[in-house]
């Protein structure tokens, strides 16, 4: 049974650029979650998606975007990408859109030059 | 404004001793209070979660200890191994409905 599986691994881009973060949720899961992790930092919501729609969203700018796709993957989107958006970005999956038993991937490392 | 705020930032401890990490929340609707581990290049993974209607929870060696009153919970691992040394976060969540609120981790190294 694979767990949550995230691409890539690790991404480098420059300021302004815009990028795409993948996730594929554990077998059985159908609600994505997005969590940003600065180093040394515990992980920071950013957003949940269920049925295809954001359900929940954390203190994140609209240049953090997302989508789930009918067979519960989801994508993350930042735009106008700042120095300050480098960081771990993690996907958890779950079901049912409760927060308990989150299972996390092993993260996209994001560094923005 | 941290919602719930862990301690210490690191902890280092002997082989077959005792860690303990601290946390304390502020928002008293919180019902749902999880501890998760990460290794370096891994995501968080769930050790063990408690409630409000209960004081302890055992898993093994690692154990939670709830303070209702306190608005305070912690994690004990007993017998602590080097296989332990990892970053721990305490979080919290009301009823599971709401995001998990995390601390800002405790790294542990246990040495032999």
């Amino acid at each position: 049974d694979a767990g949550v599986t995230q691409s890539p691994t690790h991404l480098i881009k420059t300021r302004g650029q815009q990028v795409t973060l993948r996730c594929s949720p554990k077998s059985g899961h159908d609600t994505v979650s997005w969590y940003q992790q600065a180093l040394g930092q515990g992980p920071q919501f950013i957003f949940q998606y269920y049925e295809e729609e954001e359900r929940q969203r954390g203190n994140f700018p609209d240049r953090f975007s997302g989508h789930q796709f009918p067979n519960y993957s989801s994508e993350l989107n930042v735009n106008a990408l700042l120095l300050g958006d480098s960081a771990l970005y993690l996907c958890a999956s779950s079901w049912g859109r409760i927060n308990e038993k989150l299972f996390f991937g092993s993260g996209t490392q994001l560094s923005v030059l | 404004q941290q919602q719930v705020k862990q301690s210490p930032q690191s902890l280092i401890v002997q082989k077959g001793g005792i860690s303990i990490i601290n946390c304390a929340y502020e928002n008293t609707a919180f019902d749902y209070f999880p501890w998760y581990q990460q290794f370096p290049g891994k995501g968080p993974a769930l050790l063990i979660a408690i409630r409000p209607d209960v004081s302890e929870k055992k898993e093994g060696r690692f154990t939670i200890s709830f303070n209702k009153s306190a608005k305070q919970f912690s994690l004990h691992i007993m017998d602590s191994q080097p296989g332990d040394s990892a970053t721990y976060f305490c979080a919290a969540s009301i009823a599971g409905n709401t995001p998990l609120v995390f601390g800002k981790g405790t790294r542990l190294s246990v040495i032999a």
